[in-house]
């Protein structure tokens, strides 16, 4: 079967650095996207990779290893507004979008 | 620029009851549809999506069903609501013919089954 696995929460301080963890195993790939999701609000995107490598966007960056089926999502200068849940989603070979639970980032103070 | 529209935002509709979601898109054409359902603790689910009007794919057998009677409309809907069908709904639009485009998600129905 097709499974996304990511931390089901995190905790970081307000100004430093966190990495979210996305492992797949999928029945092809096309691409792996990291989506932001606020409490109560819909998911907003934030990133797509589909080549190894990291991809960088201001203070977020996203990193794919297509051979590990890993990718990993890094948060830096971290700012009270980060905190939401972040959900990991890969496209597989019949372009269906296979999603992860998210992971809930809390950020203190 | 896109804008999708999606209501209501809350809904608590007791167990039997029809349901009737609506959802559209403003700025495009023949967009992609989406309905998902996301429950607590678990992924997004799948339940509808429609390439074109009259045209829709079910993902997950279940008493719901999905209409689009427009280009740029879609319609989830139910003739008799159960307890497991509370959830947050979301509707969705991605670009024709860009199958890895990201999705453009409305800001969901929050849905009570009593």
């Amino acid at each position: 079967g097709q499974n996304i696995d990511q931390p089901t929460e995190m905790t970081a301080t307000e100004g430093a650095i966190v990495q979210i963890n996305c492992t797949y195993q999928t029945s092809g790939f096309n691409g792996l996207f990291w989506y932001q999701q606020h409490a109560g609000e819909a998911p907003t995107f934030l990133s797509y990779n589909v080549l190894d490598g990291l991809e960088e966007k201001g203070r977020f960056s996203s990193f794919l290893s297509r051979s590990k089926g890993y990718s990993y999502l890094l948060l830096k200068e971290l700012q009270m507004k980060d905190s939401a849940s972040y959900l990991c989603a890969v496209m597989d070979s019949n372009y269906q979008l296979i999603w992860g639970a998210g992971t809930k980032l809390i950020i203190k103070p | 620029s896109q804008t999708i529209h999606q209501w209501p935002a809350t809904l608590v509709q007791p167990v039997g009851s029809p349901l009737s979601l609506e959802c559209t898109v403003e700025g495009t054409s023949n967009p992609n549809l989406y309905w998902y359902r996301q429950a607590a603790g678990r992924g997004l689910q799948l339940l509808f999506y429609s390439v074109g009007i009259g045209q829709i794919s079910s993902e997950v057998p279940q008493n719901l069903s999905a209409s689009r009677p427009q280009d740029r409309q879609f319609i989830l809907s139910s003739k008799k609501l159960l307890l497991s069908d509370s959830g947050f709904y979301l509707c969705a639009w991605s670009p024709p013919g860009q199958d890895n485009s990201p999705l453009h998600f409305g800001n969901g129905t929050r849905l009570t089954v009593t």
